[in-house]
């Protein structure tokens, strides 16, 4: 059955440092998304993607955040200087087509900001 | 926005009992209602879904229920089993884009 991947399971950074997180989304699938959850809390909607461009963004996906499909199978999260409360488990999500709605999550990224 | 509800936060049933978890939402523009299930170290996995123009979906021991005029959702789980145990969260949306999703629901499956 196919599945999103998500590398690496742990990133750990030191505050201020650029990291990028990296998701491959189901290879028939056209819209990928970010969200993120801090520990012990709801999971929330960062960025949906389609077509090479934002399609929606939350407050969170502020100026420190980018995304980007560098090929054709990739599709990556970059925060450029993270902060502490970046610390967060990130999941990468793909879905068909808007109408269809169904969203299928990757295993995550937990990201650790010292 | 949208604001997702959800009740309870935490909850306890025995073995064989049946679960149920209820959500409400504000937006009545949203018409894709998920339901996910999360286990410990992993992402949320969908479980069910339904969508406004129905009221009542069912897969085995899974079933939704949407009530449209009062905005609210509900999953409920027959015959439970421990594996069942996991924090479920429910989310909505208008056309399957930016879920916003309730704040989850930990289930714990008593043997």
């Amino acid at each position: 059955e196919p599945e999103v991947t998500q590398t690496p399971s742990h990133q750990v950074t030191q505050m201020g440092q650029e990291v990028i997180l990296r998701c491959v989304p189901i290879s028939n699938h056209l819209y990928f998304y970010w969200y993120r959850q801090i520990l012990g809390q709801k999971v929330e909607f960062l960025v949906s993607f389609y077509n090479n461009e934002i399609s929606e963004k939350s407050e969170i996906f502020d100026d420190q955040f980018s995304v980007e499909r560098p090929d054709g199978s990739n599709f990556t999260l970059k925060i450029r200087s993270t902060k502490l409360e970046d610390s967060a488990m990130y999941f990468c999500a793909s879905s068909e087509s808007t109408t269809q709605g169904e969203q299928y999550f990757g295993p995550g990224t937990r990201l650790t900001v010292t | 926005g949208e604001n997702v509800e959800q009740h309870p936060s935490t909850l306890s049933v025995q073995e064989g009992d049946s679960a149920v978890i209820k959500c409400t939402y504000s937006d009545s523009a949203s018409n894709y209602f998920p339901w996910y299930k999360q286990e410990l170290g992993k992402g949320p996995q969908l479980i069910i879904d339904i969508r406004s123009n129905v009221g009542e979906k069912k897969d085995q021991r899974i079933a939704v229920t949407l009530n449209k005029t009062a905005k609210h959702f509900s999953l409920h789980i027959t015959e439970t089993q421990p594996e069942d145990s996991a924090v479920y969260f429910c989310a909505a949306s208008p056309w399957g884009q930016n879920f916003v999703f309730g704040p989850g629901t930990r289930l714990s499956v008593l043997p």
